[in-house]
């Protein structure tokens, strides 16, 4: 099945800086790819999504970049805000449709 | 759009003893996800439901943990008896299940349990 792995597990970034985080995945044949951000207590929310067939996709502060050779795809945040501050999940789908999720990386940004 | 419904949002209980969770999914949605979170990972899938059929239980231990979607709408999810290490927060999601936004899921709020 799909394997998801994610990087850093903990992200620490100065208000303003960017933050990048980083997940890899084994099934060749996944196809879809989004991004979850958890605030502390709520439901993951969706904040942008990407498939096999675009190479990198942008919504405002947030992109997203994804390279099919190596499998492996990033989540890029510019100007980061306090309100940024919350566990992200990337996750992929594997052959079944399945979405599998990456361990999650916990984005703190200082004033 | 009231989103995806869960309930209860917490529920504490001694191990050995059942529990019921219950999921409302965003009208129009076909398909229905129960995910585990524990604490400081990813949500791993439990079942999932097409309409009224769970087409992935592949992960559901099923000696313990059951799931019902009767009519292909509300779905329950069962635990018993519950054991300390089920203590997670158990999410429900629902996507359309076509098209461009088969994958897109949409999360309800949680319902946290504790074991004791």
């Amino acid at each position: 099945g799909e394997n998801v792995e994610q990087h850093p597990s903990t992200l620490s970034v100065q208000e303003g800086d960017s933050a990048v985080i980083k997940c890899t995945y084994s099934d060749s044949a996944s196809n879809y790819f989004p991004w979850y951000k958890q605030e502390l207590g709520k439901r993951p929310q969706l904040i942008i999504d990407i498939r096999s067939n675009v190479g990198e996709k942008k919504d405002q502060r947030i992109a997203v970049t994804l390279n099919k050779t190596a499998k492996h795809f990033s989540l890029h945040i510019t100007e980061t805000q306090p309100e940024d501050s919350a566990v992200y999940f990337c996750a992929a789908t594997d052959s079944w449709g399945k979405l599998q999720f990456g361990a999650g990386t916990q984005v703190v940004v200082t004033p | 759009e009231a989103g995806v419904v869960q309930s209860p949002r917490y529920k504490i209980i001694e191990k050995k003893q059942p529990v019921a969770f219950w999921c409302n999914p965003i009208s129009g949605h076909n398909t229905l996800y129960w995910y585990l979170q524990n604490l400081g990972q990813g949500p791993e899938l439990l079942i999932r439901y097409e309409n009224e059929e769970a087409v992935d239980d592949s992960q559901l231990p099923k000696d313990r943990f059951s799931a019902e979607r009767l009519k292909g709408v509300d779905s329950t999810l069962k635990i018993q008896p519950a054991e300390l290490g089920d203590s997670a927060v158990y999410l429900c999601a629902s996507s359309v299940g076509r098209g461009s936004g088969a994958n897109v899921l949409t999360f309800g709020a949680g319902s946290r349990l504790t074991v004791l």
